[in-house]
């Protein structure tokens, strides 16, 4: 079975760009996060989706942070306009609803 | 809400026991994880324990749990260059809460 995945791996844009992270859970799965690790910190929680809603998205920094799961399945994080302390990883994962399982992340570097 | 302390640092030698400690303030946590993380890949759960449970084993791993002194420990037996990582110890935010909150990881470095 295939594991949490993500794309692109890594991105690196200017300052303003718009980048977009994608993330497909394991099959299956209705619960779905993101969370990301600026360099030095802890890894810090996002948001939480429930198939499609939106459960909790008390982490998420600021409204130039967008995420969507249209359809319940895949989901995408959209960063508009980047700023430089937005560089960092982003990490997704899914769980059925216990033990959550993570994706390799994306490494995301503003310049 | 939940914060999770981790040393930084670990340095053994390879064949030596290696002891990773984690201290946590939410007593709510019903689950407490290891996370690994290998240079350049994503965060591999290692195990987990729950929170009614002292003990877990699992092969060459041992997870302690205190609750009383909100302290969890990873022990890794005959400690071999792959293990080489950081580890993530996380426990849920709170009761009812799906958030993981994270420690800044300890990186274990295997001196062969």
């Amino acid at each position: 079975e295939a594991g949490v995945t993500q794309f692109p791996s890594h991105s690196v844009i200017e300052k303003g760009q718009t980048v977009t992270l994608r993330c497909d859970p394991i099959s299956g799965h209705d619960n779905l996060y993101w969370y990301r690790r600026v360099m030095g910190k802890e890894i810090k929680f996002l948001l939480h989706f429930v198939k499609e809603s939106k459960q909790d998205e008390s982490g998420m920094p600021n409204n130039r942070f967008l995420a969507e799961r249209t359809g319940g399945t895949y989901s995408t994080l959209k960063v508009q306009p980047a700023e430089l302390e937005d560089s960092g990883v982003y990490f997704c994962a899914s769980s059925g609803g216990g033990t959550q399982y993570f994706g390799p992340g994306t490494r995301l570097t503003v310049l | 809400g939940e914060d999770v302390e981790q040393s930084l640092f670990l340095s053994v030698r390879e064949g030596d026991s290696s002891v990773i400690n984690c201290t946590y303030t939410d007593s709510s946590s019903t689950y407490l994880y290891w996370y690994k993380q290998e240079p350049g890949a994503g965060l591999q759960l290692l195990t987990y324990i729950f929170s009614n449970m002292d003990m877990k084993q699992d092969q060459r791993l041992t997870v302690l749990l205190n609750k009383k002194d909100k302290h969890l420990s990873l022990r890794i037996a005959d400690t071999q260059t792959g293990d080489s990582a950081i580890y993530f110890c996380a426990g849920v935010a709170g009761a009812g809460s799906y958030q993981l909150t994270f420690g800044k990881g300890t990186k274990l470095s295997v001196i062969p």
